[in-house]
């Protein structure tokens, strides 16, 4: 059983198009990060979200905690080739302050041109 | 400032054959981790490190083995390699005061 369960798996739009993608769980967290992984590389953090409702903005991209903080929304307004690549949520678990993740098994995102 | 690097960038192994993951960050990073990526379940956390000396298990640590000598290196060992452990393993580091982490750009091995 995934902790976090990401939706949809894959999408495949053209360019121009809007699109959101879903990070959701049954346990409430603390934070929860956004990452974005290009073929060959590894993945970057785009965003951490930490307040319950709270929306961050990082240009196209709109981030989303819900108010509960048991789920994340990633929306992209008129999406590029350039946003082409795999989106996973991620959130830490434990305790102490060790940094360790567990990531939902992501959505690949094809923007064709 | 070359950040996360991770040696080899591909390996293949035969059933049985051992071998070591050098990972290497520069950015003075107390924390490390070894992932590693399969297709359809994101990345999974084997072994991780909170500082020079120490090691712990992560998520899925069975058939591992990790040290921690240097505070800027992380070898992952694989002691008897399975088909099973065929993926793409990722290296990361992060300070320990933010919880951003940095990854490297990835080892593809292929255990036949």
């Amino acid at each position: 059983t995934q902790l976090l369960e990401q939706s949809p798996q894959f999408l495949s739009i053209q360019e121009g198009e809007n699109l959101t993608v879903y990070c959701n769980s049954s346990s409430v967290f603390s934070s929860l990060q956004w990452y974005r992984q290009e073929p060959g590389e590894g993945p970057v953090l785009l965003v951490t979200v930490v307040t319950g409702g709270e929306v961050k903005k990082l240009k196209r991209l709109t981030f989303q905690f819900g108010d509960a903080r048991k789920d994340s929304s990633l929306h992209i307004t008129a999406a590029q080739p350039g946003d082409t690549g795999l989106y996973l949520c991620a959130v830490e678990v434990g305790s102490g302050n060790t940094g360790k993740l567990i990531f939902g098994q992501g959505t690949t995102l094809q923007v064709k041109p | 400032n070359a950040g996360v690097t991770q040696t080899p960038k591909f390996r293949v192994l035969k059933t049985g054959q051992s071998m070591t993951l050098l990972c290497a960050q520069d950015m003075n990073h107390e924390y490390m981790y070894w992932y590693r990526q399969d297709p359809g379940m994101g990345l999974r956390l084997i072994h991780y490190s909170v500082g020079e000396g120490t090691t712990a298990k992560g998520e899925v640590p069975d058939g591992y083995n990790v040290s921690r000598l240097k505070k800027q290196n992380f070898l992952l060992g694989l002691e008897s390699a399975a088909p099973s452990q065929t993926s793409v393993y990722f290296c990361a580091s992060k300070p320990s005061s933010t919880d951003t982490q940095y990854f490297g750009p990835g080892t593809r091995l292929t255990v036949l």
